[in-house]
């Protein structure tokens, strides 16, 4: 199907172990995006990619990476996972510049 | 620093009534303007959107309207239903420099149409 996925939809993992979600789209559009979504903050952007081998840091990079080998593919890699980065998560692209399609989301439990 | 507000975290409307919700900017770097909804359990999902080139863009019970010189834009909808309850947010985007190819988000409004 079309469409924008994540993976998994759920998980729980403990203080200090490495956590990879995933995000994939069937749209090969150009730009992809991570965000976090907590409560009081809306969302906020970790990090964005404006195409394959590109990426960048947004608002909140720090203790994830990411990397994008493939234009369809979006990882991101919390290398030791805290309790502060237990969060919903949500993968987006677009095409272009503005309006992106959004993901169903991760939620991340980190006890 | 938030460069896109909303100030309002909730926002209760009766059925049928006009909801209105609003935001506002700081960076006047910022050309688009867009809405999106969230429902719990799910990704936000666009909803509609304005170009800095005007004032007013329609889609059926949406409106957007957007006050460039106040820095403002705000999201009627008319009738309100209670399948409209769910969080809404603001977002905004430029063409140059560090907001080039970015959205930035407001934190959002749940919205509650109440029967």
């Amino acid at each position: 199907d079309a469409g924008i996925t994540q993976s998994p939809r759920y998980k729980i993992t403990e203080t200090g172990r490495q956590v990879t979600l995933m995000c994939h789209q069937t749209w090969s559009h150009s730009y992809m995006f991570w965000y976090r979504q907590d409560l009081g903050h809306g969302l906020r952007l970790i990090y964005y990619s404006a195409a394959a081998d590109i990426t960048d840091k947004g608002e909140v990079p720090d203790g994830y990476v990411v990397s994008r080998s493939k234009t369809e593919n979006f990882p991101l890699t919390l290398e030791s996972a805290t309790r502060s980065q237990t969060s919903v998560y949500f993968c987006a692209s677009t095409p272009r510049r503005d309006t992106q399609y959004f993901g169903p989301g991760t939620r991340l439990t980190v006890l | 620093d938030q460069q896109v507000k909303q100030n309002s975290p909730s926002l209760s409307v009766q059925e049928g009534r006009i909801s209105i919700l609003n935001c506002d900017y700081t960076n006047s770097m910022f050309d688009y303007f867009l809405w999106y909804k969230k429902y719990p359990a799910e990704g936000p999902t666009f909803l509609i959107s304005i170009s800095s080139i005007k004032d007013k863009n329609e889609d059926g019970r949406f409106t957007v309207f957007l006050n460039k010189s106040a820095k403002h834009l705000s999201l009627h909808i008319v009738p309100s239903q209670p399948g409209d309850s769910a969080v809404y947010f603001c977002a905004a985007s430029g063409r140059t420099g560090s907001t080039l190819g970015r959205l930035y988000f407001g934190r959002g409004t749940q919205l509650t149409v109440w029967p």
